[in-house]
């Protein structure tokens, strides 16, 4: 089976911008989940998504926000970026079913807000 | 916020050599997972204990958990160069969630 996958890879934008990245999770995964990586607060989740519908929500202002597509591709969207929102954005994906939560991490999108 | 906190931070080896890490953590858990990080790129997955396990076995990884502590340990025997990575304990409180939340992480250097 393919691994997740993350596009793009790197993206340098400025503030004020806004951003969509995406994510392909493990075939017939239906969970996908986004976290946020910096050095100062390591890795935070964002939220998670199961069958198109948001199932949970981590600590991130609203200008954070996701989706799911029919095929459990994902979107998150960062609006009015600010500096601090530079960061490594990682996915997951996992069964989503009853099995303990394992999740498998794409590669990441490294994001540079100037 | 982060769950836990892992112990040492940073540690270094010489090959050959064992490297235990720990992690403890504030809240009662479904399972406990460990990853792998090399050089800020994904996370790899190494081995998850469920909350009713004590101890687990993957090739050369070996991990405990102790649920009345709230603590867990990852034990890499026989260090090689390719185990230098930082690696994370994350832990979820409930299942069906998508929820991890990790901590700290511990930096491990493997001297060959």
């Amino acid at each position: 089976k393919a691994g997740v996958t993350q596009t793009p890879r790197y993206l340098i934008k400025t503030r004020g911008q806004q951003v969509t990245l995406s994510c392909s999770p493990i075939s017939g995964h239906r969970s996908v989940s986004w976290y946020q990586q910096t050095p100062g607060q390591g890795l935070q989740f964002l939220f998670e998504y199961f069958s198109e519908t948001q199932r949970n929500k981590g600590n991130f202002p609203g200008r954070f926000s996701g989706r799911q597509f029919s095929n459990s591709r994902s979107e998150m969207n960062v609006s009015t970026l600010e500096l601090g929102d530079s960061a490594l954005y990682l996915c997951a994906s996992s069964s989503g079913g009853v099995a303990y939560n394992e999740q498998f991490f794409g590669p990441g999108t490294r994001l540079t807000v100037l | 916020s982060q769950q836990g906190e892992e112990d040492p931070q940073a540690l270094s080896i010489q090959e050959g050599e064992n490297a235990t890490m720990n992690c403890s953590y504030k809240t009662s858990i479904n399972n406990l997972q460990w990853y792998r990080q090399n050089s800020g790129r994904g996370l790899v997955h190494l081995i998850l204990i469920r909350s009713n396990e004590r101890e687990k076995h993957s090739g050369r990884l070996r991990v405990t958990l102790d649920t009345s502590k709230k603590s867990s340990s990852l034990l890499i025997t026989a260090s090689r160069a390719a185990d230098t990575a930082s690696y994370f304990c994350a832990t979820d409180r409930a299942s069906n969630t998508g929820k991890l939340i990790f901590g700290q992480g511990t930096t491990l250097q493997v001297k060959p």
